[in-house]
C-alpha cells in the first residue's frame, strides 16, 4: 500500500544538538516538502524538492537543512542554529503516481508527522 | 495581505447537520488551484478536495463539496450530514500559477466540533 512514512513519531532533543527527521514515500512522487506547524497555527514551508539532488528554501529555512539523494527519501536536519525548534513537523509529497489517486499532480499527500521537543 | 483567509477560528455544529467552512483567497493569477485538508487530533493532514480555477463545475467528493464562487474569490467547503468523526481542524490552501509552481499558501484553519 502506497504512502508516506515519517519517523520517529516523537523526538526529544537537548539544546545544542542536531537531529534528523526521516521522511520516506513509495508513491513515486517527484516533489517532496517539509512543513512546520506551531500550536493553533497553519503550515509554514521549510524546504521543498522538485527532483532528486535539487531543493529550494521555503519561507522559514534558517536553522534547517535537507538532502535529496534518492527519489523516495527527503530527510530534514534541525540544527542547533534553529532558535525555537519545538514544533510539529510534516512531510508531504506530490506528483504523478501509479494508481492515479490524486485529482491533480500538485495535490500534496502528507505523512503522520513528527513532534519535536527541545528539552 | 493575507492570500488565504479563513474567518471562522472555530465552529460548533450539531451531528447530521450540513456545515459550511469559509475560505476566501486573493490572487491576480488566472491559473490557480484550491485545496481543502482535514487535520484530526492525531496530526496527519488528509486531502479532501481540489478545485482548479478553470474547472467549470464545483468539485465534489462524497460528503464534501466545494462551493466555488470565482468572482467573489471564495472556495467554501460544504460537508453534508456531518458526523462525529468530522471533528477536526480544516485548512484551505492555494497554489498560484501553473502546476510547475509547487508551493501552497495555507490558511490559518478552522476548528470544527460536531456535537452529538
Amino acid at each position: 500500500d502506497g504512502g508516506i512514512t515519517q519517523s520517529p513519531k516523537y523526538l526529544f532533543r537537548k539544546e545544542g544538538q542536531n537531529v534528523t527527521l526521516s521522511c520516506e514515500q513509495n508513491l513515486n512522487h517527484d516533489a517532496m516538502y517539509w512543513y512546520r506547524q506551531d500550536p493553533g497555527q497553519g503550515l509554514r514551508l521549510i524546504y521543498y524538492s522538485q527532483i532528486v539532488n535539487d531543493f529550494q528554501k521555503g519561507d522559514i529555512a534558517e536553522g534547517y537543512s535537507v538532502s535529496r539523494e534518492k527519489k523516495e527519501s527527503f530527510p530534514l536536519t534541525v540544527t542547533s542554529a534553529q532558535k525555537n525548534p519545538t514544533a510539529f513537523y510534516l512531510c508531504a509529497s506530490s506528483g504523478w503516481e501509479t494508481g492515479g489517486r490524486s485529482a491533480s499532480t500538485d495535490t500534496q499527500y502528507f505523512g503522520p508527522g513528527t513532534r519535536l521537543t527541545v528539552l | 495581505a493575507q492570500k488565504i483567509t479563513q474567518t471562522q477560528p472555530g465552529m460548533f455544529v450539531q451531528e447530521k447537520e450540513a456545515v459550511t467552512l469559509d475560505c476566501t483567497y486573493d490572487t491576480s493569477d488566472p491559473s490557480y488551484g484550491l485545496f481543502w485538508y482535514k487535520q484530526p487530533s492525531s496530526g496527519e493532514m488528509i486531502f479532501l478536495i481540489y478545485q482548479g480555477s478553470y474547472d467549470q463545475q464545483n468539485a465534489t467528493e462524497g460528503r464534501y463539496s466545494l462551493n466555488f464562487q470565482k468572482a467573489r474569490k471564495s472556495a467554501n467547503l460544504v460537508i453534508s450530514a456531518s458526523q462525529l468523526g468530522d471533528s477536526a481542524m480544516y485548512f484551505c490552501a492555494m497554489r498560484e500559477g501553473s502546476r510547475s509552481n509547487y508551493q501552497l499558501i495555507w490558511g490559518a484553519g478552522t476548528k470544527l466540533i460536531i456535537k452529538p
